[in-house]
């Protein structure tokens, strides 16, 4: 069973660059594409992007000029990097995995099936 | 950005009586091969969201049958025929069709 272990910093002074790792166990972090999403404190959830196993990726564009994520396969491991951070990126942030659900309309659907536990970054 | 809407925000049910999210989008969610593509996730207290329903109204793996998605265009809904005291927490729709946006989620308590 596939399990997802996030860690990094708690807290990140504002202007400065937030990263964040996830490892796989269970599991090879050479298949399937790795999300981050996150979760301000008492609001809803926000998608941040994705990298896949060949290590493209595709991220919200209202982050995406101060977002990286990266896939280490010997650590099997994916990362996640936010520059330039101010308190508005104060979250719960967690990682998960972009599994296929099955084939719909002959594609292959994706969903967030497998989700770290949370790891809470302070900006301040 | 797809803005996705859902109604009501809060609902106290009954254990054993039936509960229903309805989560609207900005723009219909209809891909070219023909089908919708919306999630729902359940967030429990303290705990990460997990997911429920795939593309409209595929439940998810070890999921129970009294959860239901179904829906089309722009207007969706979860229904629980009988909520039980483990289905409390926040419900999130989500659309997969462009930049994956959520809804503001629907807190489920027990009465």
């Amino acid at each position: 069973q596939v399990q997802l272990q996030g860690s990094g910093p708690g807290l990140v002074k504002p202007s400065e660059t937030l990263s964040l790792t996830c490892t796989v166990s269970g599991g090879s972090v050479t298949s399937y594409y790795w999300s981050w999403l996150r979760q301000p404190p008492g609001n809803g959830l926000e998608w941040i992007g994705y990298v896949n196993y060949n290590g493209n990726t595709n991220y919200n564009p209202s982050l995406k000029s101060r977002v990286r994520m990266s896939i280490e396969t010997s650590k099997n491991q994916f990362s996640l990097t936010l520059t330039s951070v101010t308190a508005a990126d104060t979250a719960v942030y967690y990682c998960a995995r972009l599994g296929v659900q099955g084939l719909i309309g002959h594609a292959y659907y994706h969903s967030l099936d497998v989700w770290g536990q949370g790891t809470t970054v302070t900006v301040s | 950005d797809i803005v996705m809407t859902q109604s009501p925000l809060s609902l106290a049910v009954t254990p054993g009586e039936p509960a229903s999210i309805s989560c609207r989008s900005s723009q219909s969610l209809l891909h070219s091969n023909g089908h919708h593509y919306l999630d729902w996730y359940l967030q429990k207290p303290g705990q990460s969201p997990q997911l429920l329903i795939y593309s409209t109204s595929n439940r998810a793996s070890g999921v129970p049958d009294r959860f239901s998605g179904s829906g089309s265009g722009t207007d969706f809904t979860l229904k629980i025929t009988r909520v039980e005291a483990e289905d409390v927490g926040v419900y999130y729709c989500m659309q997969t069709l462009q930049t994956r946006t959520f809804g503001q989620g629907t807190k489920v308590e027990i009465k």
